[in-house]
């Protein structure tokens, strides 16, 4: 039957691709962006985050890229594998002089990988 | 990273009842918060939890329906008050460190 309340983008690619997610965010004086991926079951786990005065930055396998003039981020995975299928989500702070900690969530991405 | 824990890790409860949701930390930290995440959704901060002070709510939560205990550093509890079905969903505690949150492992919580 259908699930109510489940409208997540899905992301569908094979073992071995390059997987990209992408991810608006709403305020433009947000100065601080994290990648979660959350596995069913599971709390967010932290992959990469970024700052503002970066437009990329490299993990292992996982690169971040942020267009501040458009207000998008995207999470470029390579060579996707199956461990890979989860949600992904984006999240953005305003650090607003240094007081603010609260992270605003995006509404998330399904990934799928198939073998 | 810090280590959380949460208990239960998940319930099923009749409406009208509350539950209390425990997270535990391995480390002290300063700022610890609470997000639901309703079925199939995104996470949304219900309040921080402040060390020796009331906790600060976010828009549309209140904390007669959630209210909040901090009692020291590494721990933190978060009721759900008077239950409904539409309080269904997974609760899941966070810490800061630095700008950085670092989340439990969640509680998921069925009303019946």
């Amino acid at each position: 039957g259908e699930s109510v309340g489940l409208h997540l983008p899905t992301l569908s690619v094979q073992e071995g691709d390059n997987s990209i997610i992408n991810c608006a965010y709403s305020n433009s004086a947000s100065d601080y962006f994290i990648w979660y991926k959350q596995e069913s079951g599971k709390g967010p786990q932290f992959i990469i985050d970024i700052r503002s005065n970066m437009d990329k930055r490299q993990g292992q396998r996982v690169t971040v890229l942020l267009n501040k003039t458009v207000k998008h981020l995207s999470l470029q995975i390579a060579a996707t594998q199956p461990g890979d299928s989860a949600v992904y989500f984006c999240a953005e702070n305003w650090s607003g002089g240094g007081s603010n900690y609260k992270l605003t969530f995006g509404k998330g991405t399904l990934l799928t990988v198939n073998p | 990273s810090a280590v959380i824990s949460q208990k239960p890790s998940r319930d099923i409860c009749q409406r009208g009842t509350s539950l209390t949701i425990q997270c535990q930390v391995d480390s002290q930290v300063t700022m610890m918060f609470w997000y639901r995440q309703q079925p199939g959704q995104s996470l949304t901060l219900i309040a921080t939890a402040n060390q020796g002070s009331e906790a600060t709510y976010e828009s549309g939560f209140v904390i007669d329906k959630f209210p909040i205990s901090r009692p020291n550093l590494t721990f933190s509890t978060l009721t759900v008050s008077n239950m409904s079905p539409e309080d269904s969903s997974i609760y899941l505690c966070s810490v800061a460190a630095g700008e950085t949150q670092y989340f439990g492992p969640g509680t998921r919580l069925l009303v019946l």
